[in-house]
Protein backbone atom coordinates (compact mmCIF):
# COMPACT_ATOMS: atom_id res chain seq x y z
CA UNK A 1 0.00 0.00 0.00
CA UNK A 2 1.21 3.35 -1.11
CA UNK A 3 -0.34 4.96 2.20
CA UNK A 4 -1.55 8.57 1.94
CA UNK A 5 0.16 10.62 -1.49
CA UNK A 6 0.25 13.97 -2.36
CA UNK A 7 1.21 16.08 -5.19
CA UNK A 8 2.54 18.15 -5.33
CA UNK A 9 5.52 18.17 -2.82
CA UNK A 10 6.09 21.89 -3.47
CA UNK A 11 4.60 24.66 -5.73
CA UNK A 12 4.84 28.24 -6.55
CA UNK A 13 1.95 30.69 -7.23
CA UNK A 14 1.29 34.05 -8.57
CA UNK A 15 -1.65 35.68 -6.75
CA UNK A 16 -4.80 35.04 -8.43
CA UNK A 17 -3.92 31.90 -10.07
CA UNK A 18 -5.70 28.97 -9.12
CA UNK A 19 -4.71 25.00 -8.64
CA UNK A 20 -5.82 21.89 -7.42
CA UNK A 21 -3.91 19.65 -4.51
CA UNK A 22 -4.36 16.51 -5.02
CA UNK A 23 -4.19 13.50 -2.79
CA UNK A 24 -5.25 10.03 -3.13
CA UNK A 25 -4.97 7.26 -0.31
CA UNK A 26 -5.67 3.28 -0.85
CA UNK A 27 -6.27 2.64 2.66
CA UNK A 28 -10.15 2.05 2.61
CA UNK A 29 -10.48 5.47 4.97
CA UNK A 30 -14.05 6.79 4.83
CA UNK A 31 -12.60 10.09 6.09
CA UNK A 32 -10.57 12.43 4.95
CA UNK A 33 -8.88 15.71 5.97
CA UNK A 34 -7.16 18.61 4.57
CA UNK A 35 -4.74 20.62 7.29
CA UNK A 36 -2.88 23.78 7.06
CA UNK A 37 0.35 24.20 9.04
CA UNK A 38 1.58 27.48 9.35
CA UNK A 39 5.30 28.17 10.43
CA UNK A 40 5.06 27.82 14.28
CA UNK A 41 1.52 26.72 14.45
CA UNK A 42 -0.62 23.82 14.31
CA UNK A 43 -2.56 22.32 11.88
CA UNK A 44 -5.93 23.70 11.40
CA UNK A 45 -8.40 21.94 9.69
CA UNK A 46 -10.03 23.37 6.05
CA UNK A 47 -12.26 20.58 4.71
CA UNK A 48 -13.26 17.02 5.48
CA UNK A 49 -15.11 14.40 4.30
CA UNK A 50 -16.97 11.09 6.02
CA UNK A 51 -17.33 8.97 2.28
CA UNK A 52 -17.88 9.82 -1.46
CA UNK A 53 -20.38 12.75 -1.96
CA UNK A 54 -19.88 13.90 1.42
CA UNK A 55 -17.93 17.07 2.63
CA UNK A 56 -17.88 19.47 5.55
CA UNK A 57 -15.94 22.99 6.19
CA UNK A 58 -13.51 22.81 9.24
CA UNK A 59 -12.03 25.86 11.15
CA UNK A 60 -10.47 27.74 8.09
CA UNK A 61 -12.28 27.23 4.90
CA UNK A 62 -12.39 30.16 3.53
CA UNK A 63 -10.45 30.17 -0.41
CA UNK A 64 -10.76 26.76 -0.48
CA UNK A 65 -13.09 24.06 -2.38
CA UNK A 66 -12.87 20.27 -2.30
CA UNK A 67 -14.60 17.55 -3.86
CA UNK A 68 -15.19 13.81 -3.09
CA UNK A 69 -16.33 12.18 -6.06
CA UNK A 70 -14.90 8.80 -5.22
CA UNK A 71 -13.38 7.26 -1.65
CA UNK A 72 -9.91 7.05 -2.55
CA UNK A 73 -9.39 10.86 -4.21
CA UNK A 74 -9.80 14.21 -2.11
CA UNK A 75 -8.65 16.87 -4.48
CA UNK A 76 -8.28 20.71 -2.55
CA UNK A 77 -8.77 23.44 -5.02
CA UNK A 78 -7.74 27.40 -4.50
CA UNK A 79 -9.62 29.34 -6.99
CA UNK A 80 -7.77 32.79 -6.44
CA UNK A 81 -4.38 32.00 -4.63
CA UNK A 82 -3.34 34.68 -2.25
CA UNK A 83 -0.26 35.22 0.03
CA UNK A 84 -2.37 34.21 2.99
CA UNK A 85 -2.28 31.13 1.33
CA UNK A 86 1.56 30.43 1.68
CA UNK A 87 1.38 27.37 3.72
CA UNK A 88 2.19 23.32 4.28
CA UNK A 89 -0.97 21.68 3.27
CA UNK A 90 -1.41 18.09 4.76
CA UNK A 91 -3.93 16.03 4.06
CA UNK A 92 -4.89 12.73 6.23
CA UNK A 93 -7.12 9.95 6.06
CA UNK A 94 -8.38 7.47 9.00
CA UNK A 95 -11.31 4.70 9.23
CA UNK A 96 -13.91 5.85 11.63
CA UNK A 97 -13.03 5.86 15.47
CA UNK A 98 -9.41 4.84 14.25
CA UNK A 99 -6.32 6.88 13.72
CA UNK A 100 -5.41 9.53 10.93
CA UNK A 101 -3.12 8.96 8.52
CA UNK A 102 -1.11 11.99 7.03
CA UNK A 103 0.15 12.49 3.39
CA UNK A 104 4.10 13.66 3.24
CA UNK A 105 2.92 17.26 2.84
CA UNK A 106 2.63 20.37 -0.30
CA UNK A 107 4.11 23.24 0.20
CA UNK A 108 2.67 26.05 -1.19
CA UNK A 109 4.00 30.04 -2.02
CA UNK A 110 1.88 32.35 -3.42
CA UNK A 111 3.65 35.22 -3.96
CA UNK B 1 -14.56 25.41 22.16
CA UNK B 2 -11.86 22.68 22.55
CA UNK B 3 -8.29 23.38 22.32
CA UNK B 4 -4.51 22.07 23.43
CA UNK B 5 -1.97 24.12 24.70
CA UNK B 6 1.36 22.67 24.84
CA UNK B 7 4.15 24.10 26.17
CA UNK B 8 6.27 26.26 23.98
CA UNK B 9 9.40 25.28 22.18
CA UNK B 10 12.28 25.44 21.37
CA UNK B 11 13.62 22.57 23.67
CA UNK B 12 17.42 21.89 23.52
CA UNK B 13 18.57 18.67 25.25
CA UNK B 14 21.76 16.86 25.47
CA UNK B 15 22.11 12.93 24.32
CA UNK B 16 20.53 10.78 27.51
CA UNK B 17 18.88 13.60 28.89
CA UNK B 18 15.29 13.09 29.99
CA UNK B 19 12.51 14.70 28.43
CA UNK B 20 9.10 15.95 29.18
CA UNK B 21 6.94 18.18 27.10
CA UNK B 22 4.23 19.80 28.92
CA UNK B 23 0.63 19.26 27.22
CA UNK B 24 -2.95 20.24 28.55
CA UNK B 25 -6.20 20.43 27.12
CA UNK B 26 -9.97 21.87 27.40
CA UNK B 27 -12.34 19.79 26.00
CA UNK B 28 -16.07 18.31 26.43
CA UNK B 29 -17.03 15.23 26.55
CA UNK B 30 -14.22 12.09 26.43
CA UNK B 31 -12.04 13.01 24.11
CA UNK B 32 -8.76 10.70 22.71
CA UNK B 33 -5.62 11.99 22.86
CA UNK B 34 -2.76 11.49 20.61
CA UNK B 35 1.29 12.51 20.31
CA UNK B 36 2.31 13.13 16.83
CA UNK B 37 6.02 13.51 15.93
CA UNK B 38 7.32 15.52 12.20
CA UNK B 39 10.64 14.94 11.53
CA UNK B 40 12.35 17.75 9.36
CA UNK B 41 11.12 17.64 5.85
CA UNK B 42 8.34 15.12 6.79
CA UNK B 43 4.75 14.51 7.57
CA UNK B 44 3.49 13.49 10.74
CA UNK B 45 3.59 10.48 12.16
CA UNK B 46 1.31 8.89 14.96
CA UNK B 47 3.96 8.72 18.07
CA UNK B 48 1.08 7.41 20.88
CA UNK B 49 -2.79 7.58 21.68
CA UNK B 50 -4.59 7.45 24.59
CA UNK B 51 -8.78 6.51 24.63
CA UNK B 52 -9.37 6.94 28.25
CA UNK B 53 -8.79 7.64 31.59
CA UNK B 54 -5.51 6.94 33.19
CA UNK B 55 -4.49 5.01 29.43
CA UNK B 56 -0.59 5.04 29.34
CA UNK B 57 0.41 5.10 25.64
CA UNK B 58 3.76 4.29 24.50
CA UNK B 59 6.23 3.52 21.51
CA UNK B 60 9.78 3.59 21.14
CA UNK B 61 10.58 4.45 24.89
CA UNK B 62 8.15 7.66 24.61
CA UNK B 63 5.31 7.82 27.26
CA UNK B 64 2.59 9.99 27.91
CA UNK B 65 -0.52 9.19 30.64
CA UNK B 66 -4.56 10.61 30.12
CA UNK B 67 -4.78 12.45 33.47
CA UNK B 68 -8.63 13.44 33.55
CA UNK B 69 -8.09 15.06 37.18
CA UNK B 70 -5.54 17.44 35.55
CA UNK B 71 -6.20 17.58 31.90
CA UNK B 72 -2.96 16.59 30.58
CA UNK B 73 -1.04 14.25 28.47
CA UNK B 74 2.64 15.25 28.86
CA UNK B 75 4.91 13.56 26.81
CA UNK B 76 8.19 12.06 28.92
CA UNK B 77 11.16 9.81 27.08
CA UNK B 78 13.65 8.75 29.83
CA UNK B 79 16.89 8.77 27.67
CA UNK B 80 16.67 10.98 24.43
CA UNK B 81 18.76 10.33 21.37
CA UNK B 82 19.68 12.73 18.72
CA UNK B 83 17.54 11.15 16.25
CA UNK B 84 14.36 12.10 18.30
CA UNK B 85 15.33 15.71 17.09
CA UNK B 86 11.68 16.51 15.91
CA UNK B 87 8.50 18.94 15.80
CA UNK B 88 6.25 16.95 18.55
CA UNK B 89 2.34 17.80 18.73
CA UNK B 90 -0.39 17.30 20.64
CA UNK B 91 -3.83 16.92 19.55
CA UNK B 92 -7.03 15.59 20.80
CA UNK B 93 -10.19 14.30 19.12
CA UNK B 94 -13.57 15.30 20.83
CA UNK B 95 -16.23 12.09 21.37
CA UNK B 96 -19.15 13.95 22.41
CA UNK B 97 -21.09 11.07 20.32
CA UNK B 98 -18.76 8.24 20.05
CA UNK B 99 -20.75 6.82 16.72
CA UNK B 100 -21.29 10.17 15.40
CA UNK B 101 -17.79 12.39 15.94
CA UNK B 102 -16.29 12.34 12.56
CA UNK B 103 -12.54 12.02 13.77
CA UNK B 104 -11.33 15.46 14.01
CA UNK B 105 -8.13 16.54 15.67
CA UNK B 106 -7.26 19.85 17.18
CA UNK B 107 -3.76 19.84 17.39
CA UNK B 108 -1.40 22.46 19.97
CA UNK B 109 0.97 24.40 17.95
CA UNK B 110 4.20 22.18 18.53
CA UNK B 111 7.38 21.76 20.40
CA UNK B 112 10.38 21.54 18.42
CA UNK B 113 13.49 19.07 20.25
CA UNK B 114 16.52 19.61 19.25
CA UNK B 115 19.02 17.06 20.70
CA UNK B 116 22.98 17.31 20.62
CA UNK B 117 25.60 14.48 20.66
Amino acid sequence: NAGVTQTPKFRILKIGQSMTLQCTQDMNHNYMYWYRQDPGMGLKLIYYSVGAGITDKGEVPNGYNVSRSTTEDFPLRLELAAPSQTSVYFCAGARPGETQYFGPGTRLLVL
Amino acid sequence: GDSVTQMEGPVTLSEEAFLTINCTYTATGYPSLFWYVQYPGEGLQLLLKATKADDKGSNKGFEATYRKETTSFHLEKGSVQVSDSAVYFCALSPRINYGGSQGNLIFGKGTKLSVKP
